[in-house]
């Protein structure tokens, strides 16, 4: 089947580091996405990996690892305008992509 | 546009009734997706597009929704006999291309504002 599955929550305070995971269940895997949702807009373009490894894009990196099906998406000096939901999203051969329901991410002062 | 657009921002409807939502996608953008986002939860894949054919509507959730797009421009959503299972905030994504097989490379989607169906 084709799933992929990320925590609903997380919550962390102000200037510290999260990881969210995800990990994924399908054939014709090509890559993993990650994109942010703030309350009422639009999904925005964060990370994608096809390869293993850690791709680095500022305060935002995103690792995957095949053999495990798994990645995630680390934030660090969060700020308080990352509050927002996190969803990862699997890329797949037939042009479909598969998203994940989202982590709602909650950053305290 | 600088943008995806999508029209109307809200539609209230009673049940019964067809609605038309509306994408304008990012001049030159050969791909458009259409998802569907219930409350709280995440982004269902409707249909895809990649220039005016639709290699893939299996995300339609019924025959009463169909999807059309004029060559690499705008597309239309149309859900026929609307149910209150239909309500949900659909959004529209184009990017530059589609995924090639042999690449495997990903396009970023770049999102519309989306258009929140309210069905009575």
């Amino acid at each position: 089947g084709q799933s992929l599955e990320q925590p609903s929550e997380v919550t962390a305070v102000e200037g510290a580091i999260v990881q969210i995971n995800c990990t994924y269940q399908t054939s014709g895997f090509y890559g993993l996405s990650w994109y942010q949702q703030h309350d009422g807009g639009a999904p925005t373009f964060l990370s994608y990996n096809a390869l293993d490894g850690l791709e680095e894009t500022g305060r935002f990196s995103s690792f995957l690892s095949r053999s495990d099906s798994y990645g995630y998406l680390l934030l660090q000096e969060l700020q308080m305008k990352d509050s927002a939901s996190y969803f990862c999203a699997e890329n797949t051969g037939g042009f479909k992509t598969i998203f994940g329901a989202g982590t709602r991410l909650f950053v305290k002062a | 546009g600088a943008g995806v657009s999508q029209s109307p921002s809200n539609k209230v409807t009673e049940k019964g009734k067809d609605v038309e939502l509306r994408c304008d996608p990012i001049s030159g953008h050969t791909a458009l997706y259409w998802y569907r986002q219930r409350l709280g939860q995440g982004l269902e894949f409707l249909i895809y597009f990649q220039g005016n054919s639709a290699p893939d509507k299996s995300g339609l959730p019924s025959d009463r929704f169909s999807a059309e797009r004029t060559g690499e421009s705008v597309s239309t959503l149309t859900i026929q006999r609307t149910q209150q299972e239909d309500s949900a905030v659909y959004l529209c994504a184009s990017s530059p291309s589609s995924w090639g097989m042999s690449s495997g490379r990903s396009d970023t989607q770049y999102f519309g504002p989306g258009t929140r169906l309210t069905v009575l």
